[in-house]
């Protein structure tokens, strides 16, 4: 199985400051057909996960533009460029190159 | 609108069974597989299988073979995850995710299956 190891485990963000997070997988995301496998997902408290980026970079419709995905191969980060109080709760990166399809261990992020 | 919505909390005694319903609207049913999504108290996410909803064939992650059993009523749009001879390890909350691509778009609400004598 592909291992997704996210770090940090947890992040205390000041609101409209940067928050970053990195997810490093045991084997390359990239499939033959071009694509990388690699996505984001926010669970907010109380809630099921919600999709946030697609293939490393693409936004998901209604993601606000201050989230972005980026990285190649291994290793990808998720960056938020300002926190806003809503941005609270674990984010998970995943792959679906290969079955079974995997998460990282969460990332939680918390307002100070 | 596209919308997942689940069963209701379910607290069972081990050894029993439970059936979690996952109802959609606002897509054709048929178009998109149907995945399944545990998370354990206060763990992380592990992806369970997923369901062909055309064909109605299920594919099963190691770990959840034997007892968990996916199933269709496509007459209804209607997913459905049943466990039996339950431990009290399958206490959880059991999520439905829509497939898109090779991700999941949308999520059901979840459903706390508790195990407890």
């Amino acid at each position: 199985d592909i291992v997704m190891t996210q770090t940090p485990l947890s992040l205390s963000v000041t609101p409209g400051q940067p928050a970053s997070i990195s997810c490093k997988s045991s084997q390359s995301l990239l499939h033959s057909d071009g694509k990388t496998y690699l996505y984001w997902y926010l669970q907010k408290p109380g809630q099921p996960p919600q999709l946030l980026i697609y293939e490393i970079s693409n936004r998901f419709s209604g993601v606000p533009d201050r989230f972005s995905g980026s990285g190649s191969g291994t290793d990808f980060t998720l960056k938020i460029s300002r926190v806003e109080a809503e941005d609270v709760g674990v984010y998970y990166c995943m792959q679906s190159i290969l079955l079974p399809l995997t998460f990282g261990g969460g990332t939680k992020v918390e307002i100070k | 609108q596209v919308q997942l919505v689940q069963s209701g909390s379910e607290l069972k005694k081990p050894g029993a069974s439970v059936k979690v319903f996952c109802k959609a609207s606002g897509y054709t049913f048929t178009s998109y597989a149907m995945n399944w999504v545990r998370q354990a108290p206060g763990q992380g996410l592990e992806w369970m299988g997923w369901i062909n909803t055309n064909t109605g064939n299920p594919t099963y992650a190691q770990g959840f073979t034997g007892r968990f059993v996916f199933s269709l009523d496509t007459s209804v749009s209607t997913a459905y995850l049943q466990i039996s001879s339950l431990k009290a390890e399958d206490t959880a909350v059991y999520y439905c995710a829509k497939r898109l691509g090779h991700s999941f778009d949308y999520w059901g609400q979840g459903t706390l299956v508790t195990v407890s004598s």
